[in-house]
């Protein structure tokens, strides 16, 4: 009956390095979606998952940015060779199906990655 | 293009005494309206949510808002806050249909005096 977990919970790389984060959403839940959350900044929508499709990912701030979601569970969102602006909290979110159109669900979000980019 | 926006970034009160948070939109429709809550070292919680109806909706920990459409407003209330209620609040707009994108706020945060 856990709520959504996020891992690592911190993560410190240095430039140009890779970074996955990873998210498990509620057991249940087929609507996923990640945001960033820099400071300042407001919640940044980046990408939702629909199952294991995404049919929005206008958010992704730059081809540098991916994310993946297998089995209907768990997403991976994947930063390839990264910047110093990258660095930010993100955040991942489930809610129940969307049973169409106007289907706004409550989310439920996850602690979080913080990212830090050296 | 939709956005939300929060005037406030920082709000201060003291224990016991009112608050309202203020929330514009800007949509060509009548959106899904939410208010969400952060509180330090914790996850996003929902306050409460709009979808249509009665304008003023009740939420959890005792907060309420009210929607106005002449001024495309959905500001969040609480008659007496507690020290408890310091965190950053945050209001969400249910994008056009079918995209099921929630855009949000930038977002205030409360402090609260003893």
């Amino acid at each position: 009956g856990a709520g959504v977990s996020q891992s690592p919970s911190n993560k410190v790389t240095e430039k140009g390095k890779d970074v996955e984060l990873r998210c498990d959403p509620i057991s249940g839940h087929t609507a996923l979606y990640w945001y960033r959350q820099s400071l300042g900044q407001g919640l940044e929508f980046l990408i939702y998952f629909q199952g294991n499709s995404a049919p929005d990912k206008s958010g992704l701030p730059s081809d540098r940015f991916s994310a993946e979601r297998t089995g209907g569970s768990v997403s991976t969102l994947t930063i390839q060779r990264t910047q110093q602006e990258d660095s930010a909290v993100y955040l991942c979110a489930s809610s129940l199906g969307l049973a169409g159109p106007n289907s706004y669900n409550e989310q439920f979000f996850g602690p979080g990655t913080r990212l830090t980019v050296l | 293009a939709q956005s939300v926006t929060q005037p406030d970034i920082h709000i201060t009160v003291s224990e016991g005494a009112s608050l309202e948070l203020r929330c514009n939109y800007s949509y060509g429709a009548t959106p899904y309206l939410f208010w969400y809550v952060q509180s330090p070292g914790q996850g996003l919680q929902l306050l409460l949510k709009y979808f249509s109806g009665d304008t003023l909706v009740q939420g959890i920990k005792g907060f309420e808002a009210e929607f106005k459409r002449s001024q495309s407003s959905f500001n969040l209330r609480k008659p007496s806050v507690h020290w408890s209620d310091a965190a950053e609040y945050f209001c969400a707009v249910g994008a056009p249909s079918g995209t099921y994108k929630y855009i949000f706020g930038t977002g205030t945060r409360l402090k609260v005096l003893a």
